[in-house]
């Protein structure tokens, strides 16, 4: 157990909905990562947040966007859902930033649109 | 930018038998390097990293990795392969004082009886 908590486990919505994915870090991190892994694009970082900023952005789309609460708790809000959004999506957290900090990974939500 | 190459998506090896993952990565600044494992159905996991330290990295669960620049390799090995090492391994690079890491695309391990 990482201590990086994700909600839900699993999702299944259709074409065109809005889900939320929601992540605890472990206690005292303060970086938030998220993450989606496809069979096809493997495992694409898609942006992190570091003490309720954001601090890095990968290959996220328009249709999502995230935020870090003031307790820390991260959400990935996915909206006008297309098949291809089908995929696991990872949290991690760390205590300071990327380099040298190791990142925890959550279990992850595994996200089904129909 | 930085990026991470795996050869091989799929590694069968024998019970017993060395392990060898093979991972090139392309960086403009000296790297941090990372290999991290994911067992079914489970979040990644970090199994070594390379920090400029020693250039030979010792990890969990037997692993060791070692980091050659003049190759811009970070290959992943272990002497003696158990059932238990069956798992996909990713290889990852971060520029230092860049905040996010790439992952490769990962390679899927095989153990055989």
């Amino acid at each position: 157990d990482s201590g990086v908590t994700q909600t839900p486990k699993h999702l299944i919505t259709a074409t065109g909905q809005r889900v939320t994915l929601r992540c605890s870090p472990r206690s005292g991190d303060l970086s938030v990562y998220w993450y989606q892994q496809s069979l096809d694009q493997g495992l694409q970082f898609l942006i992190q947040y570091y003490n309720g900023e954001e601090r890095a952005k990968g290959n996220i789309l328009e249709r999502f966007s995230a935020q870090q609460f003031p307790d820390l708790h991260s959400e990935l809000n996915l909206s006008s859902l297309e098949l291809g959004d089908s995929a696991l999506y990872f949290c991690a957290s760390s205590s300071r930033l990327a380099g040298t900090d190791t990142q925890y990974f959550g279990p992850g939500t595994r996200l089904t649109v129909l | 930018a930085q990026s991470v190459t795996q050869l091989g998506s799929h590694v069968s090896v024998s019970e017993g038998a060395l392990v060898l993952l093979r991972c090139n990565y392309s960086s403009s600044v000296p790297p941090y390097l990372f290999w991290y494992v994911q067992y079914p159905n489970q979040g990644l996991q970090l199994l070594l990293k390379y920090t400029s330290a020693a250039t030979l990295v010792k990890g969990i669960n037997g692993f060791e990795a070692e980091f050659k620049k003049s190759e811009t390799s970070f290959h992943l090995t272990k002497p003696s392969a158990h059932m238990s090492d069956a798992a996909e391994y990713f290889c990852a690079v971060s520029d230092r004082g860049d905040d996010k890491i790439i992952f490769g695309k990962g390679t899927r391990l095989h153990i055989l009886p």
